[in-house]
């Protein structure tokens, strides 16, 4: 079965420091990845996804990831962390295959300090 | 453009009572999906749908849930008796092609 770990519920970095949020996950077949972001009381939004191709993927507001298949790893980075970052961020994937079902992490909480 | 539109947005109910979430796609998406959310179990898919026919419902917790979409444009999430353990933030999502999920705004639900 397919499962993703997010490494530290929550992180904190200064305004202008790099942001890392870490995701691995467990599957056979490496699957479709995403990024997704949760600011507060609102609904998630797409940052980025994997699916074939360049394992770099840029993606909104700055951010990118990469697809590592030897580690099994799709973490988010972004080189400059802004205030308006501050935000739940939730690492998912999607077996290859017919299923379109999302298995998301749990989910990592940004805070940007001044 | 409009979004995925879910109402009500926040619903306050007595335990036993009947509730129904509803959510509107984003037009022109075939696919749409239910959440749940809480802060114990995280982000959990309840059911999709494509081309207005359940896929797979085998997030769906118990009998109390059902969920049906009725046209390409509406959906419902109904529940029904609620208990307090139903309390939840419910998000809906819609997708043209299965694989990139539009959030709505989710609908925040207490169960007394």
């Amino acid at each position: 079965a397919q499962s993703v770990t997010q490494l530290g519920s929550h992180v904190s970095v200064s305004e202008g420091a790099l942001v890392l949020l870490r995701c691995n996950y467990s599957s056979s077949v490496p699957p479709y990845l995403f990024w997704y972001v949760q600011y507060p009381n609102q609904g998630l939004q797409l940052l980025l996804k994997y699916t074939t191709g360049a394992t770099l993927v840029k993606g909104i507001n700055g951010f990118e990831a990469e697809f590592k298949k030897s580690e099994t790893s799709f973490h988010l980075t972004k080189p400059s962390a802004h205030m308006s970052d501050a935000a739940e961020y939730f690492c998912a994937v999607r077996r290859r295959g017919a299923t379109n079902k999302l298995i998301f992490g749990t989910g990592t909480l940004l805070a940007v300090q001044p | 453009d409009a979004g995925v539109i879910q109402s009500p947005r926040h619903e306050v109910t007595e335990m036993g009572q009947e509730v129904t979430l509803r959510c509107k796609p984003i037009s022109g998406h075939d696919y749409l999906f239910w959440y749940r959310q809480t802060m114990m179990r995280g982000l959990e898919l309840l059911i999709y749908f494509n081309n207005n026919v359940p896929i797979d419902d085998s997030g769906m917790p118990e009998d109390r849930f059902s969920a049906k979409m009725p046209n390409a444009s509406f959906s419902t999430l109904k529940i029904q008796p609620s208990e307090p353990r139903d309390s939840a933030v419910y998000f809906c999502a819609s997708s043209p092609l299965g694989d990139t999920q539009y959030f709505g705004p989710g609908t925040r639900l207490t169960v007394l």
